[in-house]
C-alpha cells in the first residue's frame, strides 16, 4: 500500500513551458485534491474531485488543468509556466467528507 | 469562504515542557471539521488531530490536545511533553460538511522550535 503518490519530486521549468504533475493513489479513495504550499501562506486548493469524471475549481485554479479519468489518478496540468506558479504542490485525498486527508510527499517545482 | 488564522508564525518551547499553538477561525456554518496537521523539514503532511465541530468534549491524541471554543471560534493545539521530534510547522485546518469535496482551508503556519 502505497498511499499517495507523487512524480516528480522535484522539476525546473522555464516560462512558457508545459507539464503535468501526476498523482496517484491506492487506497480507492473518492475525493482528491491538489495544493499548492507557498511562504507564509498555507497551503491553498488548487482543483479538486469527488470521483472519476468529477472535478472542480478551488481557490487558486487559473493556469491549471485537471481531469479524472479513473479513481486512482488525477493528474495537474500547467498550461503555460509562469514565475508564479514557483510553489510545493501537493496532491491529497480522501475517503469521503470529514475523514483523513492522506497527502504526497510534494512536487516542487520552480518557474525560471 | 471561510478563513483560519495563526497568529503565532514561530513559538519556541523547553524540551519537556508545554507549549500551545492558536488558532482562530472565521465561518457562518454550524457544521465543520478542524484539523492540525503538522509539516517536519521532510515536507510530509502528517494529521495530529482532528475535531468534529458537533462534539463539545475536546480531542485528545496522546501528548497532543485542543481546547476548541466554538462560540469564540478558536481551535488552539497544546503539545505536552515536548519532544525533538516535535519541532515542525503545524497548520490548522477547517473542513465545511455543507460543501462537497474533502476541501480543506489552511492557516498560515506556526513554525515550532523545540530547544533541548
Amino acid at each position: 500500500n502505497a498511499g499517495v503518490t507523487q512524480t516528480p519530486k522535484f522539476q525546473v521549468l522555464k516560462t512558457g513551458q508545459s507539464m503535468t504533475l501526476q498523482c496517484a493513489q491506492d487506497m480507492n479513495h473518492e475525493y482528491m485534491s491538489w495544493y499548492r504550499q507557498d511562504p507564509g501562506m498555507g497551503l491553498r486548493l488548487i482543483h479538486y474531485s469527488v470521483g472519476a469524471g468529477i472535478t472542480d475549481q478551488g481557490e487558486v485554479p487559473n493556469g491549471y488543468n485537471v481531469s479524472r479519468s479513473t479513481t486512482e489518478d488525477f493528474p495537474l496540468r500547467l498550461l503555460s509556466a509562469a514565475p508564479s506558479q514557483t510553489s510545493v504542490y501537493f496532491c491529497a485525498s480522501s475517503y469521503a467528507s470529514g475523514y483523513e486527508q492522506y497527502f504526497g510527499p510534494g512536487t516542487r517545482l520552480t518557474v525560471t | 469562504a471561510q478563513t483560519v488564522t495563526q497568529s503565532q508564525p514561530e513559538m519556541s518551547v523547553q524540551e519537556a515542557e508545554t507549549v500551545t499553538l492558536s488558532c482562530t477561525y472565521d465561518t457562518s456554518e454550524s457544521d465543520y471539521y478542524l484539523f492540525w496537521y503538522k509539516q517536519p523539514p521532510s515536507r510530509q503532511m502528517i494529521l495530529v488531530i482532528r475535531q468534529e465541530a458537533y462534539k463539545q468534549q475536546n480531542a485528545t491524541e496522546n501528548r497532543f490536545s485542543v481546547n476548541f471554543q466554538k462560540a469564540a471560534k478558536s481551535f488552539s493545539l497544546k503539545i505536552s511533553d515536548s519532544q525533538l521530534g516535535d519541532a515542525a510547522m503545524y497548520f490548522c485546518a477547517y473542513r465545511s460538511m455543507e460543501t462537497s469535496g474533502s476541501r480543506l482551508t489552511f492557516g498560515e503556519g506556526t513554525q515550532l522550535t523545540v530547544n533541548p
